[in-house]
């Protein structure tokens, strides 16, 4: 089955700054990468994914590369605000549809 | 849209015994699947229903967890009996077919004690 690795764990930036959380998956056949933000106590919210034929996508402060000769994949915030701080999930969607998701990263954002 | 609605938010019980979850994915959507989230791990597939029919439950503990979809619309995931290790957030996600982003529900928590 499909192994997704995520890092950091955990990670604290300024406010302002970037924040880059990567993740790597084993399954080659894998096509399709969402990430998730999940708020203390709530639902896990889908904010960008990718596709296996885009190496990257852009949706304003949030953008996701991927690498699929590498089998990786990251989120790349930018000018970062505290209202960013949450635990983010990578996930990937292997060839039987099924998704698997990192073990998470909780950003911390220091005004 | 009206989201994926669970219920009851919260639920505590003593270890052995028995507890029932329901989900109510949003209309139209015909994927629907439960996941098991233990405090500070990421989600954890339990089971995938595709309409009324099981596409994926390889990682259910079927020895004490059960799961439908009668009529393919609403779900309900039970556990009996449970034990200490089953303390978890249990989510609900569906999507409009299998392998679409997913959108959850807000969950149970549940507490085994």
């Amino acid at each position: 089955g499909e192994n997704v690795e995520q890092h950091p764990s955990t990670l604290s930036v300024q406010e302002g700054d970037s924040a880059v959380i990567k993740c790597t998956y084993s399954d080659s056949a894998s096509n399709y990468f969402p990430w998730y933000k999940q708020e203390l106590g709530k639902r896990p919210q889908l904010i960008i994914d990718i596709r296996s034929n885009v190496g990257e996508k852009k949706d304003q402060r949030i953008a996701v590369t991927l690498n699929k000769t590498a089998k990786h994949f990251s989120l790349h915030i930018t000018e970062t605000q505290p209202e960013d701080s949450a635990v983010y999930f990578c996930a990937a969607r292997n060839t039987g549809n099924q998704f698997y998701f990192g073990t998470g990263t909780s950003l911390t954002v220091i005004p | 849209e009206a989201g994926v609605a669970q219920s009851p938010r919260y639920k505590i019980i003593e270890k052995r015994q028995s507890v029932a979850f329901w989900c109510n994915p949003i209309s139209g959507h015909a994927t629907l699947y439960w996941y098991q989230q233990i405090l500070g791990q990421g989600p954890k597939l339990l089971i995938q229903f595709q309409n009324n029919g099981v596409v994926d439950d390889s990682q259910l503990p079927k020895d004490r967890f059960s799961a439908e979809r009668l009529k393919g619309v609403d779900s309900t995931l039970k556990i009996q009996p449970a034990k200490l290790e089953d303390s978890a957030v249990y989510l609900c996600a569906s999507s409009l077919a299998s392998g679409f982003g997913y959108t959850f529900g807000s969950g149970t928590r549940l507490t085994v004690v």
